[in-house]
């Protein structure tokens, strides 16, 4: 099973809002990941989770806040979105990314977030 | 330079055909290489993983990898209309902790 869960399935949010975004995976991961995707594009990593810490932010800025509540949960709380954030929120999660073996890095997606700013 | 290069495209074959798409990487010691399948509007699906020299097949498709050339291709063979896609070519460069490099990808357009 490399089933990654995600909702809501799309999003439509003005600018002064606050909503979250979820991630889910079952399949002992203790990597999870999240990523921006706009048209025509390809993904463009935010942040990595590593054991339930943040190991890597990708100078995203504060108005997005991850959050890992627990080693099968991603949370990307939004504030104060600008419309540019429009795009399609990925989640991914693969086994580790500390062990270095090459097998621990494959990395599944769920169906994604798709946020409409207005 | 770019640190993963594709061409984007679109690559157009008949169906029945090999479809042979293409990826350049520019870290030498990158030791993991993936390639993922996405459909218009939907999350990209990791289709092949190779790690170590040669080629893996997988059903229909090929993963061939060349270190020393830093090159990686996917052939998909009796190409089908439903392969239609953008092919994602990504690499995790050497001391990146599992950090993947996406190419721009490639849109495979195969017609019937």
């Amino acid at each position: 099973d490399t089933e990654v869960t995600q909702t809501p399935k799309h999003l439509v949010m003005g600018m002064t809002n606050k909503k979250s975004l979820k991630c889910e995976q079952h399949m002992g991961h203790r990597a999870m990941y999240w990523y921006k995707q706009k048209a025509k594009k390809p993904p463009e990593l935010m942040f990595v989770y590593s054991y339930e810490k943040l190991s890597i932010n990708e100078s995203v800025p504060s108005r997005f806040s991850p959050e890992c509540p627990n080693s099968s949960l991603l949370n990307l709380h939004l504030h104060a979105l600008q419309p540019e954030d429009s795009a399609l929120y990925l989640c991914a999660s693969s086994q580790d990314k500390t062990s270095g073996r090459a097998s621990s890095y494959e990395q599944y997606f769920g169906p994604g977030t798709r946020l409409t700013v207005t | 330079q770019k640190e993963v290069e594709q061409n984007s495209g679109p690559l157009s074959v008949p169906e029945g055909a090999i479809a042979s798409l293409n990826c350049t990487y520019s870290d030498r010691g990158s030791q993991s290489f993936f390639w993922y399948r996405q459909y218009s509007g939907k999350s990209p699906e990791l289709i092949m993983f190779i790690y170590s020299n040669g080629d893996k097949e997988d059903g229909r498709f090929t993963a061939q990898l060349n270190k020393a050339s830093q090159y990686v291709s996917l052939l998909i063979r009796d190409s089908q209309p439903s392969d239609s896609a953008t092919y994602l070519c990504a690499v995790i460069p050497y001391n990146q902790g599992g950090k993947l490099i996406f190419g721009q990808g490639t849109e495979l357009s195969v017609k019937p």
